[in-house]
């Protein structure tokens, strides 16, 4: 079966860097994304992940390693609005084109 | 502004009654998509219509229909076959039908309390 895990929740502190992570075993794979939800509203999109290598967007950099089934989210500069979940979605089955979306990581910083 | 408006936010129903789900975008999107959330689990794929007049079960249908007579809008309705309907709800579009290449706009959400 397809299967995504994450930590099911961090702490940090404001100021700081952190990492979430992001595994999973696909049947193909066609990209990765990543959102973030606060509580109670809809995600919204972050980043997404189709090729090996880092993509840098702002204080939010997502990484991605095809061979090892392997994410993660950097937050630089933490804020306090960044205390939220954060979702890693992968995009697989070849042309059938599914998403399966992970349990989420519940990132809460700290002053 | 574009975006996907849901309705109502909160819903709360009696055992037995079936609720419709309002989800309406105006971003001329192709495809839209119904999720339902719940603690410790990831988004779960109710249904998804890639085209006006047609529509597909996603991994959890049982208890849910949908129809899609406007490219605009995308109502769920949670029959009372639902066995355990008390859930966040939350509709998406893509710009292309059947991609997930770009990214899924999401709206508000729904969140429905059954009694």
């Amino acid at each position: 079966g397809q299967n995504i895990d994450q930590p099911t929740e961090m702490t940090a502190t404001e100021g700081a860097i952190v990492q979430i992570n992001c595994t999973y075993q696909t049947s193909g794979f066609n990209g990765l994304f990543w959102y973030q939800q606060h509580a109670g509203e809809a995600p919204t999109f972050l980043s997404y992940n189709v090729l090996d290598g880092l993509e840098e967007k702002g204080r939010f950099s997502s990484f991605l390693s095809r061979s090892k089934g392997y994410s993660y989210l950097l937050l630089k500069e933490l804020q306090m609005k960044d205390s939220a979940s954060y979702l890693c979605a992968v995009c697989y089955g070849g042309a059938t084109n599914k998403l399966i979306f992970g349990t989420g990581t519940l990132l809460a910083v700290q002053p | 502004d574009g975006g996907i408006t849901q309705s109502p936010k909160y819903l709360f129903r009696k055992e037995g009654q079936n609720v419709t789900l309002s989800c309406e975008q105006n971003l001329n999107h192709d495809a839209m998509y119904w999720y339902r959330q719940d603690p410790g689990q990831g988004l779960r794929l109710i249904y998804y219509s890639q085209i006006v007049n047609d529509f597909q079960k996603g991994d959890i249908a049982e208890g849910y229909s949908v129809s899609r007579e406007k490219k605009e809008s995308f109502p769920l309705t949670v029959t009372s076959a639902q066995k355990n309907p008390t859930a966040f709800y939350l509709c998406a579009s893509t710009k292309n039908r059947g991609s997930y290449t770009g990214e899924l706009f999401f709206g508000e959400g729904s969140r429905l309390t059954v009694l």
